[in-house]
């Protein structure tokens, strides 16, 4: 079956540098997401990307964060100057007619 | 905009016991409605979803879920629930059909079910 899949599994960090968090959505999809979960938190949606440009993003999406399908199966999210509140589980999804989004298992990035 | 509400943090519950997982959303409009689970160090997986058609839905591992549009809910229920059950759920809400729609998700209810 197919599935989304989320590279690394875990990412640790220091403050102030750039990460890349990366993804290979299902191959037939058309639309891609960036969510964020704080731990104990509730799930939170950051972007949403469609026809190589991003269609909607969150309060939360500020400029230290971009998002990139470099090479029509890649979708990556890069934070530019990591603080400590950024770390969090950050799954992405994909959704091929806007019906059901499917998951990722999660980055776990943590920033010390 | 739209939120979801999910009134319980967290539901312990027995072995074989019948569970239900509260779950209200706010919307002026149609919505697509959705559980997902998450279990220990994973991802989400989708439970079950009502898009149209009957409010009755039935998902895996033997859940399912009631839409009730008046009461503007959409609670999850399982009649025996297992020691595999255990984990964290989310309710969910989209409310734009066929486009990139943004997901709303609820606060979770970690459900754990006692031996």
């Amino acid at each position: 079956e197919p599935e989304v899949t989320q590279t690394p599994s875990h990412q640790v960090t220091q403050m102030g540098q750039e990460v890349i968090l990366r993804c290979v959505p299902i191959s037939n999809h058309l639309y891609f997401y960036w969510y964020r979960q704080i731990l104990g938190q509730k799930v939170e949606f950051l972007v949403s990307f469609y026809n190589n440009e991003i269609s909607e993003k969150s309060e939360i999406f500020d400029d230290q964060f971009s998002v990139e399908r470099p090479d029509g199966s890649n979708f990556t999210l890069k934070i530019r100057s990591t603080k400590l509140e950024d770390s969090a589980m950050y799954f992405c999804a994909s959704n091929r007619d806007g019906n059901e989004a499917f998951f990722g298992q999660g980055t776990r990035l943590t920033v010390v | 905009a739209q939120s979801v509400t999910q009134l319980d943090s967290q539901v312990p519950v027995f072995e074989e016991a019948p569970v239900e997982l509260r779950c209200n959303y706010s919307s002026s409009v149609s919505v697509y409605l959705f559980w997902y689970v998450q279990y220990p160090n994973q991802g989400l997986q989708l439970l079950l979803k009502y898009l149209s058609g009957s409010t009755l839905v039935k998902g895996i591992n033997g859940f399912e879920a009631e839409f009730n549009k008046s009461q503007t809910s959409f609670h999850l229920r399982k009649p025996s629930v297992h020691i595999s059950d255990t984990a964290e759920y989310f309710c969910a809400v989209s409310d734009r059909p066929n486009t990139g729609n943004q997901f709303y998700f609820g606060t979770g209810t970690s459900l754990t079910v006692i031996p």
